[in-house]
């Protein structure tokens, strides 16, 4: 099975920053790696997918990097409502692992 | 733009099985683009993906899992449904559907849209 690791677990930060989520993949997976962001007691939504490809809908704050085993989701300048916790997921396999989430947190 | 809507019970006795069914609406569940899955999240962590269906009935389900699973897919209906036999407290999580674009030229999916979620809970 592919692991999938976020890091950091937990991030606080301003209304205002910039700010990067990396995710790991325990082999290669090419750009086959979905970015999710979901709110307490709501259902994940998509933001990126294919590493780099924006969903439509999702500010352009909200970018994907990486391919091979290195992943980044960056948001430009973190909005109020950008606090949530972040999912990365492998769509390599037909088994699509998720990361344990990074939450992120109002400093 | 696709509905996603889970039903069934919110309480299940330990050893007995699980059943939800997920409604789909706005489009077709016999869609060649989509494939339509299930993914749970425990209380207070993460997500994880149980399977997948195509309408043809084609399934893919996590090898944690596989022995346990059934996904079951009505056309007639536009329904999609989940059994998960000899539940434990450990299953207690919420459950969602999800509908699972995938382009076939690349090879890409992702999980566009989703239910709102239902929690199942195991308990005597």
């Amino acid at each position: 099975d592919i692991q999938m690791t976020q890091s950091p677990s937990s991030l606080s930060a301003s209304v205002g920053d910039r700010v990067t989520i990396t995710c790991r993949a325990s082999q290669s997976i090419s750009s086959y790696l979905n970015w999710y962001q979901q709110k307490p007691g709501k259902a994940p939504k998509l933001l990126i997918y294919a590493a780099s490809s924006l969903q439509s809908g999702v500010p352009s704050r909200f970018s994907g990097s990486g391919s091979g085993t290195d992943f980044t989701l960056t948001i430009s300048s973190l909005q109020p409502e950008d606090f949530a916790t972040y999912y990365c997921q492998q769509s390599y396999s037909t088994l699509g692992t998720f990361g344990q989430g990074t939450k992120l947190e109002i400093k | 733009q696709l509905q996603l809507q889970e039903s069934g019970p919110g309480l299940v006795k330990p050893s007995e099985t699980l059943s939800l069914t997920c409604t789909v609406s706005g489009g077709s569940i016999s869609s060649s683009s989509y494939y339509w899955g299930w993914i749970r999240q425990p209380p207070g962590k993460g997500l994880e993906w149980i399977g997948s269906i195509y309408y043809s009935g084609s399934t893919y389900y996590n090898p944690s899992l596989k022995s346990r699973v059934t996904i079951s897919v009505d056309t007639s209906k536009n329904q999609f449904s989940l059994k998960l036999s000899s539940v434990t407290a450990a299953d207690t999580a919420v459950y969602y559907c999800a509908s699972s674009y995938y382009d076939i030229l690349t090879g890409y999916y992702y999980f566009d849209y989703w239910g709102q979620g239902t929690l199942v809970t195991v308990s005597s």
